[in-house]
């Protein structure tokens, strides 16, 4: 199975300032045959269920604000949030579906206003 | 707007058995691959199963393979878990999740959830 390992495990950033958070797969999530790394990053608020914010590493769903933004290919990927809004604290996730289903989630990493 | 409506959580001893369902609607249930999350209290994510649209793959976590078993009813929307020989370790949250895909994608819809409680 592949092992999805996020860092750090909490991260406190002062409001406007830019949050990233890192992940790292144990064996690529990039397809060759379409070029396309299967990768996706959730959001998560208290007493909710998961958003998703990210799909295929990079392209945003539909209605996520453009502060929201992922990059990274094969094994090492990035969300990043530019401008550190409130309404952002949360807990994020990111995920491989690269084997129909078999997917993982990393562990998580909390994210607060310094 | 999809809309999907666990039920079937509740308290169950060790080794006995519960039957989760789902109920799907505003979406072209045929059209898309179906999950069961689970997070246990203070915990994070942990993908449990997952079904694609036809049946055709199936797949699930190590830590219940054997034990449960997810199913599909295109008539009546629903997806569904049965889970034998409940451990205290199931204990959980357990969440429905659709597919973006109908045999592969990312998780684009969530019920709020049924709690599983395992304990004597």
């Amino acid at each position: 199975d592949i092992v999805m390992t996020q860092s750090p495990d909490s991260l406190a950033v002062s409001l406007g300032e830019r949050a990233t958070i890192n992940c790292k797969s144990s064996q690529s999530v990039l397809h060759t045959s379409n070029n396309k790394n299967y990768l996706a990053w959730y959001q998560q608020k208290p007493g909710q269920p998961p958003k998703l914010l990210i799909y295929w590493a990079s392209v945003r769903e539909s209605g996520i604000p453009d502060r929201f933004s992922g990059s990274g290919s094969g094994t090492d990927f990035t969300l990043t949030i530019s401008s550190l809004q409130a309404e952002d604290v949360a807990v994020y996730y990111c995920q491989q579906y690269y084997t129909p289903t078999l997917y993982t989630f990393g562990q998580g990493t909390k994210l607060e206003i310094k | 707007e999809v809309q999907l409506v666990e039920s079937g959580g509740g308290l169950a001893q060790p080794g006995r058995t519960l039957r989760l369902s789902c109920a799907a609607s505003g979406l072209s249930f045929d059209d898309h691959a179906m999950h069961w999350v689970r997070q246990a209290p203070g915990k994070g994510l942990e993908w449990v199963a997952g079904i694609s649209w036809n049946s055709g793959n199936i797949g699930y976590a190590d830590s219940v393979k054997g034990r449960f078993t997810i199913s599909r009813d295109t008539a009546k929307n629903s997806v569904y878990l049965q889970m034998n020989s409940l451990r205290p370790e199931d204990t959980a949250l357990y969440y429905c999740a659709k597919d973006k895909g109908g045999y592969i994608g990312p998780i684009d819809a969530w019920g709020q959830g049924t709690q599983v409680i395992v304990s004597s």
